[in-house]
């Protein structure tokens, strides 16, 4: 079985800009969650979409969305971005949901000049 | 509010050791989750284990136990005969539901480096 795949692994961004980022969970997990990890504030949960639906959410501001689709697959949107946006995101994929048995991604490495 | 603690910032010991990393968590909940995770150099998390705060016996799987006291809040990890393979940074995390909505709050993290 494939892993958790995220896209891109890199990305440069400028302030005020705006980012999406991908995951592709593993075939027949219907859940997608999404982690920010920084030096400062270390690793924090974003959101999960289960089926589609946003299950649960962290405390983060509404410039941070998420959307599942169909295929499970998610994206995460980053909109006017700051200096502090800069963080490794990774995403985590299970079979039910509610943070059981996850398998991460590799993540995605985002950096805001 | 929900909290997790992980006191020892990082911690050496030798090969074959065994080795203890400590997790003390605050919730006002009395259904609640608690996780270990492990992030090896590659950066790439690693779900270990997930108990819930209603099942209190203690766990092991091969070299990994942990050990889940309510009457302390601590939810220790130990990694017996400890290998280079285990250097990691180890996060403890607690996930509780506030009116429908599953949150997980991770520890600082613990940076375990194991010496050959």
């Amino acid at each position: 079985k494939a892993g958790v795949t995220q896209t891109p692994r890199y990305l440069i961004k400028t302030r005020g800009q705006q980012v999406t980022l991908s995951c592709s969970p593993i075939s027949g997990h219907r859940s997608v969650s999404w982690y920010q990890q920084t030096p400062g504030q270390g690793l924090q949960f974003l959101f999960e979409y289960f089926s589609e639906t946003q299950r649960n959410k962290g405390n983060f501001p509404g410039r941070f969305s998420g959307r599942q689709f169909s295929n499970s697959r998610s994206e995460m949107n980053v909109s006017t971005l700051e200096l502090g946006d800069s963080a490794l995101y990774l995403c985590a994929s299970s079979l039910t949901g509610n943070f059981e048995t996850q398998y991460f991604g590799p993540g995605t490495r985002l950096l805001v000049l | 509010a929900q909290k997790v603690t992980q006191a020892q910032t990082e911690i050496s010991v030798v090969e074959k050791e065994d080795v203890t990393l400590d997790c003390v968590y605050e919730t006002r909940d009395t259904t609640y989750y608690l996780f270990w995770y492990k992030q090896p150099p590659s950066g790439e998390l690693v779900f270990l284990i997930r108990r819930n705060s209603f099942d209190e016996q203690n766990e092991i799987s091969g070299r990994y136990s942990w050990n889940f006291q309510k009457s302390t809040s601590s939810f220790n990890f130990t990694i017996t005969a400890s290998q280079v393979v285990d250097s990691a940074v180890y996060f403890c995390a607690l996930s509780e539901a506030i009116l429908g909505n599953e949150k997980l709050t991770f520890g600082t993290g613990t940076r375990l480096t194991i010496i050959p």
